[in-house]
């Protein structure tokens, strides 16, 4: 069975720490994992990673993919209260673009 | 940026009544999905479309739920009769194509009493 799993499940940071976020998944026809952003509403897009090695980076945020030990991390530095949201992790795979999403980890960051 | 549209935005059921819910893709976009998501879960796959077609409904619980995107445009998502156990966020996302990334709409927050 395909799935993404995500952890840590919640965590409580101050203004100005850095998380790390990960994600691991077992998905057959792997295409490329995206993670979300999700704030009381729809996700949104955050990044889209294909290949292994390479960071992808926007601002504080900045995401990795190693597709030899089939695991992502999200990384946000200095913290702020605004990234305060559920982030999602979610593979497509190959064949009509279905995505699997994980859990999501809940981050909650204070001032 | 053009938007996915949906309504209502919450909807408030009985158990045993119907209920549908109204998604408007991003002009353009021929891959339309229902995702349904339980708190504290991610969205699962119920439903995708390519324009007209179901390309995947092996999620969906076809005994009370039904999809329909007759003009290959905006679609429909039905349940009947709802149940306790569909109050969940009832998300659509559409896409250029079936390689693309996923654009989400707002959601339908549906709880049933």
């Amino acid at each position: 069975e395909d799935k993404v799993v995500q952890s840590p499940l919640s965590l409580v940071v101050h203004e100005g720490d850095t998380v790390t976020l990960n994600c691991s998944y077992e998905v057959t026809n792997f295409r490329s994992l995206l993670w979300y952003k999700q704030e009381k509403k729809a996700p949104t897009f955050l990044f889209m990673l294909t290949s292994s090695g390479i960071e992808k980076k926007s601002g504080r945020l900045s995401s990795i993919l190693d597709k030899k030990e089939l695991f992502s991390i999200l990384n946000i530095t200095a913290t702020q209260t605004g990234d305060s949201a559920v982030y999602l992790c979610a593979v497509a795979q190959e064949y009509g673009n279905k995505l699997v999403f994980g859990a999501g980890t809940i981050l909650r960051v204070k001032s | 940026e053009a938007e996915v549209a949906q309504s209502p935005r919450y909807k408030i059921t009985e158990k045993s009544q119907a209920v549908a819910f109204w998604c408007d893709p991003i002009s353009g976009h021929a891959t339309l999905y229902w995702y349904r998501q339980i708190l504290g879960q991610g969205p699962e796959l119920l439903v995708q479309f390519q324009d007209e077609s179901v390309v995947d409904d092996s999620q969906l619980p076809k005994d009370r739920f039904s999809a329909e995107r007759l003009k290959g445009v905006d679609s429909t998502l039905k349940i009947q009769p709802a149940e306790l156990g569909d109050s969940a966020m009832y998300l659509c996302a559409s896409s250029f194509g079936v390689r693309q990334r996923l654009y989400f709409g707002p959601g339908t927050r549906l709880t049933v009493t």
